[in-house]
């Protein structure tokens, strides 16, 4: 149980084009989501957390007109990366919290790797 | 704004050796996570730890968090070629449970 999926799992665009990543809780419901981006070797980034029904809160220096983040269900977040540019370029995890299960813990989709051409 | 600082950032070890881990947040954390993250792969849960000088054990694994409630550590007795990946730790602000901030993760290459 507590599986998360993302969608695409890799994706290659041109400089000035926007993209649309999904994260899908699949075997429980997730009122929160996190979005968080990762460089090589690097540590995870927080960007965002995403509440359903209501509007994400965006971390310090993250622009949310660049970064979209909607959260219409609880099973499905998205983040769209608005009028992408090269410095875009990254690995993008989403994760979910299971409040059915009263813990903290984080699950964590496979990532989707944007690379901005 | 709110820092968690791990060490060392890289560590070689051959088989059979003990590794660990360490973690420092700038304020008190309500609760710490560790995750393991295999190359190419995405972050597991392994822990978490709640209370004050909390130390959990997972088979070759000890996880502590201190008594202050800022610090943690992870033991790995005898590593074995498996274990290696970047270990994360994770830090709730205290007051909220909700979001985790990440130390810079310690990468761990295991020599047969």
């Amino acid at each position: 149980g507590a599986v998360v999926s993302q969608h695409p799992s890799w994706v290659i665009c041109k400089s000035g084009t926007s993209v649309k990543i999904e994260c899908r809780s699949l075997d429980f419901q997730a009122t929160t989501m996190f979005w968080y981006r990762q460089f090589p070797k690097q540590s995870l980034m927080l960007m965002a957390t995403s509440n359903e029904g209501s509007k994400a809160t965006y971390e310090q220096g993250v622009e949310k007109d660049k970064f979209l983040i909607n959260h219409a269900s609880l099973t499905l977040s998205t983040l769209t990366v608005t009028s992408a540019h090269p410095e875009d370029s990254s690995f993008y995890i989403c994760s979910a919290r299971d409040v059915g299960r009263g813990y903290n813990e984080q699950f964590f989709g496979p990532g989707t790797r944007l690379t901005v051409l | 704004g709110q820092q968690v600082m791990q060490i060392p950032q890289y560590q070689h070890v051959q088989e059979g050796e003990d590794f660990t881990t360490y973690c420092n947040s700038s304020t008190t954390l309500s609760n710490i996570q560790w995750y393991k993250q295999r190359p190419g792969g995405h972050p597991v849960f392994l822990i978490q730890l709640v209370k004050s000088g909390e130390v959990k054990k997972q088979k070759r694994l000890t996880f502590q968090f201190g008594e202050a409630k800022k610090n943690s550590s992870l033991h790995i007795t005898a590593t074995q070629t498996t274990d290696v990946g970047t270990y994360f730790c994770a830090g709730s602000p205290s007051g909220g449970y909700n979001k985790l901030i990440f130390g810079a993760g310690t990468r761990l290459a295991v020599h047969p």
